[in-house]
């Protein structure tokens, strides 16, 4: 038990469309990360909120934005959603030696 | 430009014997590794990390061992157990301007037979 749960744990979106992944942290994480995992690939990073302010991004583009409220739940916005965009997504709470993973919230956009 | 290798996809161990997994990083400034498992329909399950202070962290039967002069760590669990049958990642990190990143490598799954 990790302590990170994500809502909902699968979506189906269409091309265009825009999509918002949730995730919290009952241990209060001030740290979150989240990543995207294609089949058959590791986790990506797409980027990282520290105290409510993005603190870190990987080279995913602008339409993929975040947000980390006081209570440290976090959420996961994509705009403009791609076929590529299907994939499970991942939000993580704590510090650099130990990151908590949630189990997941598998989209599939078609 | 993948920093972050497993160049083993699979690996099949018999129960009781030592499984060891193994990555290789690219990058000099990574000085944080940690080791996942993950089982299907789950998110990763962390195991055991290391800085690049330390050449060995154990817990349990999981041991990680870090070669900062190869570029290269490993995990060792011992004994292993058909319930260690999942996929393993490593991920390493470095710090730039305040901030980190973990770079994950592609993951090798583990099959412990019985």
């Amino acid at each position: 038990e990790t302590g990170v749960t994500q809502s909902p744990t699968h979506l189906i979106k269409t091309r265009g469309q825009q999509v918002t992944l949730r995730c919290s942290s009952q241990s209060g994480h001030n740290t979150v990360s989240w990543y995207q995992q294609a089949l058959g690939q590791g986790p990506q990073f797409i980027f990282q909120y520290y105290r409510e302010e993005e603190n870190g991004r990987g080279n995913f583009p602008p339409r993929f934005s975040g947000l980390q409220f006081p209570n440290y739940s976090s959420e996961l916005n994509v705009n403009a959603l791609e076929l590529d965009d299907s994939a499970l997504y991942l939000c993580a709470g704590g510090g650099r030696g130990e990151q908590y993973f949630g189990p997941g919230t598998r989209l599939t956009v078609t | 430009d993948q920093q972050v290798k497993q160049n083993s996809p699979s690996l099949s161990v018999q129960e009781g014997r030592i499984s060891i997994l193994n990555c290789d990083y690219t990058n000099s400034m990574f000085d944080y590794f940690l080791w996942y498992k993950k089982y299907p329909a789950e998110g990763p399950t962390f195991l055991i990390s290391i800085s690049s202070i330390k050449d060995k962290n154990e817990d349990g039967r999981f041991t990680v061992f870090l070669n900062k002069s190869a570029k290269h760590l490993s995990l060792h669990i011992v004994p292993s157990q058909p319930g260690d049958s999942a996929v393993y990642f490593c991920a390493a990190s470095a710090m730039t301007s305040g901030t980190y990143k973990y770079i994950f490598g592609t993951g090798t799954r583990l099959k412990v037979l019985a």
